[in-house]
């Protein structure tokens, strides 16, 4: 297990269209975060989870997002009916349960370019 | 409401010299802070948090409640410094990061 890994890398979708990203997590890791960061800004909480539970959600995420983790382990980020202004890195981030406060792991992102 | 503020989004300075890179905070609670770094072509990784106290690649950052700040410094800058520097606050129970909008740290030879 070499960190939190994101899937994909890059994704190019015209407006209008669903995309889903993929993050898995660090092993051991029980929380899991979604942030997303635009040119410019530092990275904005999106959702977290602890193990299958989503437990908080920030207004950033619309209707038109929604986050799994089903079994506790990996996370699903799915975007309806794109827009332009979903244009971003997509950042999944893990962190120990009893450790937080040591800060997150994060992935290395998923940029959404929509045209 | 929770705000982490870099007033400078460009930071250059030659190698040797000293660093600052400024932090200023509002969070109605006890707050935990935190600065990560984003080297070229890298993730973000976490750089130091103040509980700890510590001193990573010989940056340091005090949190200074009057102030409401946590500023990060080190005393001679290096060229492997360079990167992009982000000042972050936790909800008390660490279930987010408020991140501020980052300063690009430049090191000249």
């Amino acid at each position: 297990d070499t960190g939190v890994s994101q899937d994909p890398r890059h994704k190019i979708t015209k407006r209008g269209q669903n995309v889903t990203f993929r993050c898995d997590p660090i092993s051991e890791h029980n929380r899991l975060y979604w942030y997303r960061q635009t040119l410019g800004q530092g990275p904005e909480f999106l959702t977290y989870f602890q193990n299958e539970a989503q437990l908080e959600k920030s207004r950033l995420l619309s209707d038109r997002f929604s986050a799994e983790r089903p079994k506790g382990s990996f996370s699903t980020l799915e975007i309806q009916r794109t827009e332009q202004g979903d244009s971003a890195m997509y950042l999944c981030a893990s962190s120990f349960p009893d450790k937080t406060n040591y800060g997150y792991t994060f992935g290395s992102g998923t940029r959404l370019t929509v045209v | 409401a929770q705000r982490v503020t870099q007033p400078e989004k460009l930071l250059s300075v030659f190698k040797g010299a000293p660093v600052e890179l400024k932090c200023n905070y509002s969070y109605s609670g006890s707050p935990e802070l935190f600065w990560y770094v984003q080297y070229s072509r890298q993730r973000l990784q976490l750089l130091l948090r103040h509980i700890s106290r510590e001193s990573i690649k010989g940056f340091t950052a005090d949190l200074n409640k009057g102030e409401t700040s946590f500023h990060l410094k080190k005393p001679f800058a290096q060229e492997e410094d360079s990167a992009m520097y982000y000042c972050a606050l936790s909800s008390y129970n660490f279930n987010k990061f408020y991140f501020g909008s980052g300063t690009k740290l430049n090191v000249k030879p």
